[in-house]
């Protein structure tokens, strides 16, 4: 039974350019969840998604970051003219249902901006 | 609102020795609670949780945490530690709310086993 994936696990960018984030949630999980852990910070929620819905961006900067979860595939955290302090890794993690229900992460994707 | 405070940044012990790393709540109703794990450049491991079952809370690889209302705590302890336990933990909330239970973490607490 596979965990979350995430991929890719390292991603290198130069500023201005686009970064794309891919999360499979696990099988059966149709919630997603993206975190961010900057340098020498904890984790950061960013946004929470169901299939084809956005149900939480309260924590999504508000210019350059977009987030989905289509009908068939996975969910992508997209991340325009990306800037050094966009440099940390992304978790992303699902859950079969909402609420307090268990999370479960995927091993993340370090992005580093040049 | 939700929070958590890890009382600890980093936390050295020595081998065979107890572990314990401090974490307090705050909640405006009954918190769902969570420990992860965090080993160098991986991702996040569940260790256990807490949803009012029980209030202690027995958990993998020996670690278990117990709730405590009165002092809003959420410690955890093993009683005996071992080289493969040094890593990053954070003690974490779910918003468990209507918007659909966001998780919120602490600071996290880095543990470092000496020899």
């Amino acid at each position: 039974n596979a965990g979350v994936m995430q991929n890719p696990r390292h991603l290198v960018r130069r500023r201005g350019q686009e970064a794309r984030l891919r999360c499979s949630p696990m099988k059966g999980h149709s919630h997603v969840y993206w975190y961010r852990q900057l340098p020498e910070e904890g984790l950061k929620f960013m946004v929470y998604l169901q299939k084809e819905n956005i149900i939480d961006e309260s924590g999504m900067p508000k210019e350059r970051f977009s987030a989905e979860f289509p009908k068939e595939g996975p969910s992508i955290l997209r991340i325009q003219q990306v800037v050094r302090g966009d440099s940390a890794a992304y978790f992303c993690a699902s859950s079969r249902t909402s609420g307090a229900e268990t999370q479960y992460f995927g091993p993340g994707t370090r992005l580093l901006v040049l | 609102a939700q929070s958590v405070t890890q009382l600890d940044s980093h936390v050295s012990v020595s081998e065979g020795t107890p572990v314990l790393l401090r974490c307090n709540y705050s909640s405006s109703y009954s918190p769902s609670l969570f420990w992860y794990v965090q080993h160098p450049n991986k991702g996040l491991q569940l260790l256990l949780k807490y949803t009012s079952a029980a209030t202690l809370v027995k958990g993998i690889n020996g670690f278990e945490a117990e709730f405590k209302k009165s002092e809003t705590s959420f410690h955890l302890t093993k009683p005996s530690a071992h080289m493969s336990d040094a890593a990053e933990y954070f003690c974490v909330v779910s918003d468990g709310g209507n918007q659909g239970g966001k998780l919120i973490f602490g600071q996290g607490t880095e543990l470092s086993v000496k020899p």
